[in-house]
This record gives C-alpha cells, structure tokens and sequence, in this order.
C-alpha cells in the first residue's frame, strides 16, 4: 500500500523553464510533508518541507505547494538548472506518531536540459 | 547545515560476513535515527527506528536478528548486516534527526555486495 506516490517517474525541461514535480497521498493523519533532492551513489538532501496549517512555501528558486482537500503536493523549481538535476523525493510524516518516521515516494528523476 | 556522516561508502564481502555500517551526526546530537534501505530505482524502505539508549524498533518484514541495530549514545548508531547473503546486497542509508519537528538528514549511503 504505497501511502505516498509520485506517479511520474521522470521529467525533462529546458534550462530556465519552471520544473513542476508532483506528489499524491492517501493517508489524513500526514501533516508534515518534505522534498528531498538525490544524486547517484549519495543520501538524500533536505530541500524544503510544509506543514499542513500552510498552502505554500517558498525558499529561494524553491516553492512547495500543498492542496490538503485534494490530497497532493508539488515542488515548483523557477528557473530550472542543470545542476538541479537528480532525483527528487517526497515524504510524509505525522507529527502525532512522535517517531519522525517518513514516508517516501517512488522519486522523480529530473533532468534539466541546457 | 546538520552533517551526518556515514561509513564505509562501499563494501563488497563474501557471503555470510558480517557487516558493520555507522551512522554518526557530526554537529548536532540526534535523538532519533533512522536506517533506510534502497532497491534500484525505488523508494527509501524504512528499516528501524532507534532512540538512544532504548531499543530499536523495526518495521513489518525487517528481520531484528539479521539486521542489528545498536545506538550507544546521541551521535552514533549502527547497523550490522549479520552473516550477509547476496539477497542482502543493497544501498543502505541512515539518517538523524534532532528533537522537535526538525527534517531528518541524511548520510550519503552504503553500497553494500555480497559475492
């Protein structure tokens, strides 16, 4: 039962250009979201993170958009780099668990096209 | 940033060695980390969950006995993958986190081959 989904296993922009990455869950009780960035052979990195008392938030060329009736959150990347490509993972986490314990997506593997 | 390092980066064994992975938190004491594992091209698996000073607690499937996890004091965690197969061959990951609603950070990884 995959609790948090990122149905696009990849995605392809132009350098520049905004880079959109999605990602659906299924579970209420989630009110803490994250995106982490990934490059071969290393962990992931913290980008950003909500909380579900917001709809948006914004760090530098990074902002995390979170639709709570819909269930589904994106990352907006404006412009696009080519540094910026890797994989990009989102997590959730409820905070009553008290344990921290994430939930990932599947990842979506960005590449930014000079 | 937190910095956590992880080692080794890579180990490549013979099956049925035991092998031991650390986890530590360079700059800050965590209170609880996380060991993850990675298939390719799939999501990060959680493992366990350990807190300093308690045991730790696994998830659904994980063997306790195969995968020793041992968190000895606020900076440092371990992982042991005892007498390894090759079905254990993967891309293990820790991660750390502080107290409070604070992102867990993660370490760069094992790569871990058994012949």
């Amino acid at each position: 039962d995959q609790q948090v989904k990122q149905n696009s296993p990849s995605l392809s922009v132009q350098e520049g250009r905004i880079s959109i990455l999605n990602c659906d869950y299924t579970n209420s009780m989630f009110d803490y979201f994250l995106w982490y960035k990934k490059y071969p052979a290393e962990g992931p990195t913290f980008l950003i993170s909500i909380s579900s008392i917001k709809d948006k938030n914004e760090d530098g060329r990074f902002t995390v958009f979170l639709n709570k009736s819909a269930k589904h959150l994106s990352l907006h990347i404006v412009p696009s780099q080519p540094g910026d490509s890797a994989v990009y993972f989102c997590a959730a986490m409820s905070g009553s668990s008290n344990t921290g314990k994430l939930i990932f997506g599947q990842g979506t593997t960005l590449q930014v096209k000079p | 940033g937190a910095v956590v390092s992880q080692h080794p980066s890579r180990v490549i064994c013979k099956s049925g060695t035991s092998v031991k992975i650390e986890c530590r938190s360079l700059d800050f004491q965590a209170t609880t980390m996380f060991w993850y594992r990675q298939f390719p091209k799939q999501s990060l698996m959680l493992m366990a969950t350990s807190n300093e000073g308690s045991k730790a607690t696994y998830e659904q499937g994980v063997e306790k006995d195969k995968f020793l996890i041992n968190h000895a004091s606020l900076t440092l965690s371990t992982l042991t993958v005892t007498s390894a197969h090759p079905e254990d061959s993967s891309f293990y990951i820790c991660s750390a986190k502080g107290t409070g609603n604070q992102p867990q950070h993660f370490g760069d990884g094992t790569r871990l081959s058994i012949l």
